[in-house]
């Protein structure tokens, strides 16, 4: 039963504009959730992060959003640009014990120029 | 400027073999992960150590699976009597405190 979902396989956006990608997660003892970038034949690069006691939280072009009563989070990314093109994961874990993440299955994100 | 580093990028091996796996974590980070990532699908957790110890092993999918980390700093996925299922890309995560798992490149391994 997957905990944390992306529902949307892959986006296509034009460059310059806003990249939006969202998560949902099931697991209530969830407080802690992470995106991460991926490219072809590298491990996921760390982009962003939010604490459940924070609704927003912001890094350049990268802005990511919690609404903890929908269990959804979203990561906004304005301007877009082609190097964005990646896939997506979200990640969420608890806290105590292992706090191992717990992935979603990753949005293809293509950015054209 | 070390990242975490994983030995063999890839490894192909047939049927039934032993294969170990590589992970150098980031130098000081106490906590290191292994992940398993098949076709399509995000990461899925295996294996936790703090330090040396495997606080958390709730991820490995059978007693085939082991995992060590001798010293606290690098650490070995081992498979035993590998089965075509176990095709995966494997990688390799450290951190110090809570909040953001630095990730290794990964092996991709293929059982023929």
């Amino acid at each position: 039963d997957q905990q944390v979902k992306q529902n949307s396989p892959s986006l296509s956006v034009q460059e310059g504009r806003i990249s939006i990608l969202n998560c949902d997660y099931t697991n209530s003892m969830f407080d802690y959730f992470l995106w991460y970038k991926k490219y072809p034949a590298e491990g996921p690069t760390f982009l962003i992060s939010i604490s459940s006691i924070k609704d927003k939280n912001e890094d350049g072009r990268f802005t990511v959003f919690l609404n903890k009563s929908a269990k959804h989070l979203s990561l906004h990314i304005v301007p877009s640009q082609p190097g964005d093109s990646a896939v997506y994961f979200c990640a969420a874990s608890a806290q105590g014990g292992s706090e191992k993440l717990v992935f979603g299955k990753g949005t293809k994100l293509t950015v054209n120029p | 400027g070390a990242g975490v580093s994983q030995t063999p990028s890839n490894k192909v091996t047939e049927k039934g073999k032993y294969v170990e796996l590589r992970c150098d974590p980031i130098s000081g980070h106490t906590a290191l992960y292994w992940y398993r990532q098949s076709l399509g699908q995000g990461p899925e957790f295996l294996i936790y150590f703090q330090g040396t110890g495997a606080a958390d092993d709730s991820g490995l999918p059978n007693d085939r699976f082991f995992a060590v980390r001798p010293e606290g700093s690098v650490s070995t996925l081992k498979i035993q009597r590998t089965e075509r299922g176990d095709s995966a890309v494997y990688l390799c995560a450290s951190s110090l405190i809570r909040g953001e798992q630095f990730f290794g490149p990964g092996t991709r391994l293929t059982v023929l």
